[in-house]
């Protein structure tokens, strides 16, 4: 089993400034990844697949970049409603597997 | 727009079963996979299985293979998970979601549904 490991889990910033969360697998997934938002309450919704490719309707202040086995997720300028836990998740292998997500919380 | 909506949550006994169903409109359901995941209270996400188009290809994550059984009806557009022998670590909220293509080896998942909460105690 690939093991998903985010960091920080969790991460104080102001409104506008810039966010950046890090995940690592424990072994290659090349670029198999993706990043979800889960809000209070809500389900998870996905942001980005293929490590980098926005999925639909998300903003451009969100991007990710990596490959085998290190990504990062940058908000470029949080906004209000970025305030959220992130997950990250493999499926280059089965069982597909989640990091334990990282927190960003207002400062 | 496409929607997901889970039911079949409920308590149960441990040693209990239950069948979850996420009713599944607004895109071709027989061309997608889908997938359950958990979320225990106040934990993270946790794959628990995943089900091919035709319902021939099934994954299970190791601690619920043989007692979890996903399947499919394209007929109705619904996804089932069947749950039996049932533990306390089981209890979550589970989400149905529809893999985001067609391409069967892209596993991620795009929507989720609101999920359902099974509660597994005595």
């Amino acid at each position: 089993e690939i093991v998903m490991t985010q960091s920080p889990a969790t991460l104080s910033v102001s409104p506008g400034e810039r966010a950046t969360l890090s995940c690592r697998a424990s072994q290659s997934v090349s670029s198999n990844l993706a990043w979800y938002q889960q809000k209070p309450g809500q389900a998870p919704s996905l942001l980005i697949y293929g490590a980098s490719t926005r999925a639909t309707g998300i903003p451009a202040r969100f991007s990710g970049s990596g490959s085998g086995t290190e990504f990062t997720l940058t908000i470029s300028s949080l906004q209000s409603e970025d305030f959220a836990v992130y997950y990250c998740q493999q499926y280059n292998n089965w069982p597909l597997t989640f990091g334990q997500g990282a927190k960003v919380e207002i400062k | 727009e496409v929607q997901l909506v889970e039911s079949g949550g409920g308590l149960v006994q441990p040693g209990g079963s239950l069948r979850l169903s996420c009713a599944a409109s607004g895109f071709s359901f027989n061309n997608y996979g889908m997938t359950w995941v958990r979320q225990a209270p106040g934990k993270g996400l946790e794959w628990v299985s995943s089900i091919g188009t035709a319902g021939i290809s099934t994954h299970y994550t190791d601690s619920v293979r043989g007692r979890f059984t996903i399947s499919r009806d394209n007929s109705k557009n619904t996804l089932y998970l069947q749950m039996n022998s049932l533990r306390a670590e089981d209890t979550a909220v589970y989400y149905c979601a529809k893999k985001g293509m067609t391409v069967p080896s892209y596993n991620w998942f795009d929507p989720w549904g609101q999920g359902t909460l099974v509660t597994v105690s005595s």
